[in-house]
Parts: structure tokens; sequence; C-alpha cells
């Protein structure tokens, strides 16, 4: 079946440190890959996105993330975290293109001071 | 420019209660989506819209979901005889066409009593 999966429910790190978001799908083909980010009461944030092409991608607020085919994989990471970057983040999939688009369970974020 | 605009932002009913929600898409944005988002969870789709046309309606959950979106811009998603599990989240979404990233809204939050 198809599928996205985020292993992580939820991650602490420290202000400073470096972080890295899990995101696995299962799908047939090669899928379109989006990360958004949703603080409370807000609604969704697009943080990048691939379609095609170089499989490494940068985004907005200094997150970029590697499309891995070998191992459906598209994790999010972050060199060094700020205390903003606290909220929920979640890795979606779309097949063909974004008019189905499948969401993860996402991943809370919790920053150290 | 204008973002995504749902109302209301929230929104309590009674058991057996109808709602209607509200939202505004960016202006111009040819495709509008519905999901329903759990809490704890990832949001989950539940229709799409291309102008007027409702092209996938898939995940309305029941027959008491009913999406609409008369001339091609603002749309409405009513739910008749509103049960406790409707209580959620519901965000809408936009995009310019099929083809390109999403843009959501703050989202309606709903409790059923």
């Amino acid at each position: 079946a198809q599928s996205v999966t985020q292993p992580d429910i939820h991650i602490t790190v420290s202000e400073g440190a470096s972080l890295e978001l899990r995101c696995n799908y299962s799908y047939g083909a090669t899928p379109y890959l989006f990360w958004y980010v949703q603080s409370p009461g807000q609604g969704l944030q697009l943080l990048l996105k691939y379609f095609s092409g170089d499989t490494l991608v940068q985004g907005i607020k200094g997150f970029e993330a590697e499309f891995k085919r070998s191992q459906s994989s598209f994790n999010l990471r972050k060199p060094s975290v700020h205390w903003s970057d606290a909220a929920e983040y979640f890795c979606a999939v779309g097949l063909y293109n974004n008019n189905d688009m499948r969401f993860g369970a996402g991943t809370r974020l919790t920053v150290k001071p | 420019g204008a973002g995504v605009s749902q109302s209301p932002r929230y929104k309590v009913a009674k058991r057996g209660q109808d709602v209607a929600l509200r939202c505004d898409p960016i202006s111009g944005h040819v495709s509008l989506f519905w999901y329903q988002q759990a809490l704890g969870q990832g949001p989950e789709f539940l229709t799409y819209f291309q102008n007027e046309a409702q092209l996938d309606k898939s995940g309305l959950p029941s027959d008491r979901f009913f999406a609409e979106r008369p001339e091609g811009s603002v749309s409405t998603l009513k739910i008749q005889r509103t049960q406790q599990e409707d209580s959620a989240v519901y965000l809408c979404a936009s995009s310019l066409n099929g083809k390109y990233e999403q843009y959501f809204g703050p989202g309606t939050r709903l409790t059923v009593t």
C-alpha cells in the first residue's frame, strides 16, 4: 500500500545543534516530495519541494533535504537549529502531480535552550 | 499578496447540527483542496477542485460531507448531522494549478459536543 512514514513522533535537540528529520515513502514510482512546517494554531508552510533534478534541495529558513531513491527517503536537515524552529514538521508525497498529496503523521520538534 | 483564508477559525457544534466552513483561495489559483487533520495526525485529503469542477472526492468520509465551489473561487465544505468523530481541524489549500505546491490556510477547528 502507498504510504508516507515519519518514524520519529517527537525529537528534542539543543539550540545550535544539527537536525535531521526522517521521511520514508512507499510508492511505485518516484513521487513529488514536500516538507511542510506547522506552528501551533497555524496552517502549513512549505519549506521545500522536490520534483526532479538535483536530489539535494534547498528550502527556506536554512533547511535542506536530500532525495535518495535507493532508500525511498527524503530526510530534512538543518545544520544549526534555532529556538524558533520548534514546530510540527510534515513530510508529504504526491504521485504524478500534487493533486493527490499524502502526508506523514508528523514529527514534533522541541528545541532546548 | 493575500494568502488562503478560512472562516470561521473556530466552530463549536452540537451533535446533529449542520456546519458550513468557508475557504477563500489565493486569487487566480485554479486548484483547491480540503483536508481533515485530526489531533496529533497529519492532514488527510478530502476533496479536490479544478475551477468549479470537483475532480476527486474520494477522501470524503461519508455522505454527510459535501463540498462545492460554484464559481471556481470560494469553496464551502458542509457537514450535515455532525458527529463527535468529525471534530478536527479542516484545512483548505490552493495551488496555481495541479503541478505546483499547495498553499494552506490557517484552518477551521471544529469541535462537536
